[in-house]
C-alpha cells in the first residue's frame, strides 16, 4: 500500500492555459475526493466519486473544471483557461465504505501557481 | 456559511504542557467529527475522530471531547511534544448522508522548547 499519489507535485502555468492533475487512490478504496486549499483556509470540497460515478460537485467547481474517474481507479482533474484565482493546493483523498467514519487518506497534493 | 469554525488561528504551548484546540460547528446533522494534522508540503493526516453518540474518545496522548448541546469539540494533546507543531484541522461529516467531510480553517500549533 503506497498511499494516495498525486502528480505533479507542483505546476506553474500561464493564465489561460489548461492543466490536468492525476490522482491514484489506495487500490482497495472505492471513494475518491478532490479538495482545494488556499492560504489560510481549510480544505474545501470540490467533487466526489464512488467507483466511476461522480456523485456530487461543489458550486466551487465552475464549468472550467472537470473531473473524471474512468475505470473507478485513478482520477484526473482538469482546469481549462486557468485564472490567477485558481492558484491553490489541490488535494485528492480516498476512502472505502468501511473506513468512511475514520476519515479519508489524503495525498500530498498538487500545488498550482497561475502566473 | 462556515459550518465548522476554528476561531483561534494559532496557539503556542510549552513543551510538556497540555495543548487544547477548540472547534465549534453549526450543523446539528453532523454525526462524525474528526481532527486532522498537517505539516507543510504534505496532505492532511487523520488523527482522531469521535461519533456524535459519544462525548469522549482517547488515543494515546490525544483526546477529543464533544459537547453536542454546545455544538463544540476540543482536542487535548498531553504532554505536548515538538513534533506536534503543525496545523490542526477540525472536520465534520454526515456519514449517513454523503460522508463528505467539511473542514474548519485550521489552528497552527507551536510547541515551544
Amino acid at each position: 500500500d503506497t498511499g494516495v499519489s498525486q502528480d505533479p507535485r507542483h505546476k506553474i502555468t500561464k493564465r489561460g492555459q489548461n492543466v490536468t492533475f492525476r490522482c491514484d487512490p489506495i487500490s482497495e478504496h472505492n471513494r475518491l475526493y478532490w479538495y482545494r486549499q488556499t492560504l489560510g483556509q481549510g480544505p474545501e470540497f470540490l467533487t466526489y466519486f464512488q467507483n466511476e460515478a461522480q456523485l456530487e460537485k461543489s458550486r466551487l467547481l465552475s464549468d472550467r473544471f472537470s473531473a473524471e474517474r474512468p475505470k473507478g481507479s485513478f482520477s484526473t482533474l482538469e482546469i481549462q483557461r486557468t485564472e490567477q484565482g485558481d492558484s491553490a493546493m489541490y488535494l485528492c483523498a480516498s476512502s472505502s465504505d468501511l473506513t468512511v467514519a475514520y476519515g479519508y487518506t489524503f495525498g500530498s497534493g498538487t500545488r498550482l501557481t497561475v502566473v | 456559511d462556515q459550518q465548522v469554525k476554528q476561531n483561534s488561528p494559532s496557539l503556542s504551548v510549552q513543551e510538556g504542557r497540555i495543548s487544547i484546540l477548540n472547534c465549534d460547528y453549526t450543523n446539528s446533522m453532523f454525526d462524525y467529527f474528526l481532527w486532522y494534522k498537517k505539516y507543510p508540503a504534505e496532505g492532511p493526516t487523520f488523527l482522531i475522530s469521535i461519533s456524535s453518540i459519544k462525548d469522549k474518545n482517547e488515543d494515546g496522548r490525544f483526546t477529543v471531547f464533544l459537547n453536542k448541546s454546545a455544538k463544540h469539540l476540543s482536542l487535548h494533546i498531553v504532554p505536548s511534544q515538538p513534533g506536534d507543531s503543525a496545523v490542526y484541522f477540525c472536520a465534520a461529516s454526515e456519514v449517513n448522508r454523503d460522508d463528505k467531510i467539511i473542514f474548519g480553517k485550521g489552528t497552527r500549533l507551536h510547541i515551544l522548547p
